[in-house]
């Protein structure tokens, strides 16, 4: 079964610390994963998409198809980082509908 | 911030009354979704709909109904048959079912 399982319901580490929020999914073909971000009082949106290899905002993960992981990493965090932060597989068997982990709420203390 | 509107912002119902959720798009976006965000669930799909006129149950479809009359507009039913139906609730479209999904602001619908 299709699934994103992000392990952490919080993470709290102070300004300038490094930062891995984890994500692992199962999926049977060849998997297409996002991390969306949701900042207080903002709607959901796009951070990064592995396909792209891009770094957005310092943020960057990695596909690593061994460990079926797609952590989200960033050298030093800073307090505007604090947000939810959702792992997503795109499904192409369903309209290509997103399948979600449960969000990882990064706090970044001063 | 334009796209994709919801409303209302938040909504308030009584136990066995039906309610429509907006979802409005002026992104010429083929697909929209509904989602359902619950804390420590994620989001999870109710419907989508990859064209006009036709939609698909996601995979918590049971106690809600929709329509895809116009391109632009996406509204979900929350029926009295959902029996939980207390979430925010989320839509997104995309150009087309697999491309990039935008979201709009959500609706927080409360049963009383």
């Amino acid at each position: 079964a299709q699934r994103v399982t992000q392990p952490e319901k919080l993470l709290s580490v102070f300004k300038g610390a490094p930062v891995e929020l984890k994500c692992n999914y199962s999926y049977s073909g060849s998997p297409e994963l996002f991390w969306y971000v949701q900042y207080s009082r903002q709607r959901l949106q796009l951070l990064l998409r592995h396909i792209s290899r891009e770094s957005i905002k310092g943020f960057t993960a990695d596909l690593n198809k061994g460990e079926t992981s797609f952590h989200l990493k960033k050298p030093f965090a800073q307090e505007e980082d604090s947000a939810m932060y959702y792992c997503a597989l795109k499904n192409y068997n369903q309209g290509g509908k997103l399948i979600f982990g449960q969000g990882t709420e990064l706090s970044v203390k001063p | 911030d334009g796209g994709i509107t919801q409303s209302p912002k938040y909504l308030f119902r009584k136990e066995g009354q039906n309610v429509t959720l907006s979802c409005e798009q002026n992104l010429n976006h083929d697909a929209m979704y509904w989602y359902r965000q619950d804390p420590g669930q994620g989001l999870r799909l109710i419907y989508y709909s990859q064209i006009v006129n036709d939609f698909q149950k996601g995979d918590i479809a049971e106690g809600y109904s929709v329509s895809r009359e116009k391109k632009e507009s996406f509204p979900l039913t929350v029926t009295s048959a959902q029996k939980n139906p207390t979430a925010f609730y989320l839509c997104a479209s995309s150009e087309r079912g697999y491309n990039e999904q935008f979201f709009g602001p959500g609706t927080r619908l409360t049963v009383l």
